[in-house]
């Protein structure tokens, strides 16, 4: 089956400038999940959603980041605008609906950001 | 709350040696923990989680991992390093009882010589 993808892999913006990053989850997944990961950090959950509704934002810094899931498939993470410190590898996972730990997190291949 | 400290930030050992990656977790609830692998360039993998069942847990690649709740502790073992075994590692702990967020630590980079 297809992976998570997501794009771009790589973007470049100066600070204060707007960026998007777009997720296609797994065909079929319910969970989304949008992850910053900081270089020498682990991933650290910004957002989880569940269809098209949002279960946790807690970690998410509403003052410049925002992401929706329309129609409960593909996903967009927004960040407006860009500080230095937001550089890092967005990551997407999905994972089917299920019972506890029954089914595992299914992540992309990130999207690495540089804010210069 | 929970969460999860990587005791070492970079373990090196010989092809054919044991590994061993150190984790211990701390949870309100009875937790369910993962270890995660990310290899240079692609995407986070699972090895192997813990759910409540059998405290030895057996993963890919040969590696297994043992819940100590009395250590509080979740080390990620493996018998025979092997050079594609080179890699970062996360433990990881849920975030909630439902087990559908998680906590990753910081990684532990794990070297291979030959």
């Amino acid at each position: 089956e297809a992976g998570v993808a997501q794009s771009p892999r790589y973007k470049i913006i100066e600070k204060r400038q707007s960026v998007a990053f777009w997720c296609n989850p797994i065909s079929g997944h319910a969970t989304l999940y949008w992850y910053q990961q900081i270089l020498g950090q682990g991933p650290k959950l910004l957002i989880q959603f569940q269809n098209n509704g949002v279960v946790d934002d807690s970690q998410l810094p509403k003052d410049r980041f925002s992401a929706e899931r329309l129609k409960g498939v593909d996903s967009t993470l927004k960040i407006q605008p860009a500080k230095l410190e937001d550089s890092a590898v967005y990551l997407c996972a999905s994972r089917q609906l299920g019972q506890r730990d029954t089914y595992e997190q299914y992540f992309g291949p990130g999207t690495r950001l540089t804010v210069t | 709350a929970q969460s999860v400290t990587q005791l070492d930030s970079h373990v090196s050992v010989s092809e054919g040696t044991p590994v061993l990656l150190r984790c211990n977790y701390s949870s309100s609830y009875s937790p369910s923990l993962f270890w995660y692998v990310q290899h240079p360039n692609k995407g986070l993998q699972l090895l192997l989680k813990y759910t409540s069942a059998a405290t030895l847990v057996k993963g890919i690649n040969g590696f297994e991992a043992e819940f100590k709740k009395s250590e509080t502790s979740f080390h990620l073992t493996k018998p025979s390093a092997h050079m594609s075994d080179a890699a970062e590692y996360f433990c990881v702990v849920s975030r909630n009882q439902a087990g559908t967020a998680l906590i990753f630590g910081k990684g532990t980079t794990l070297s291979v010589s030959s």
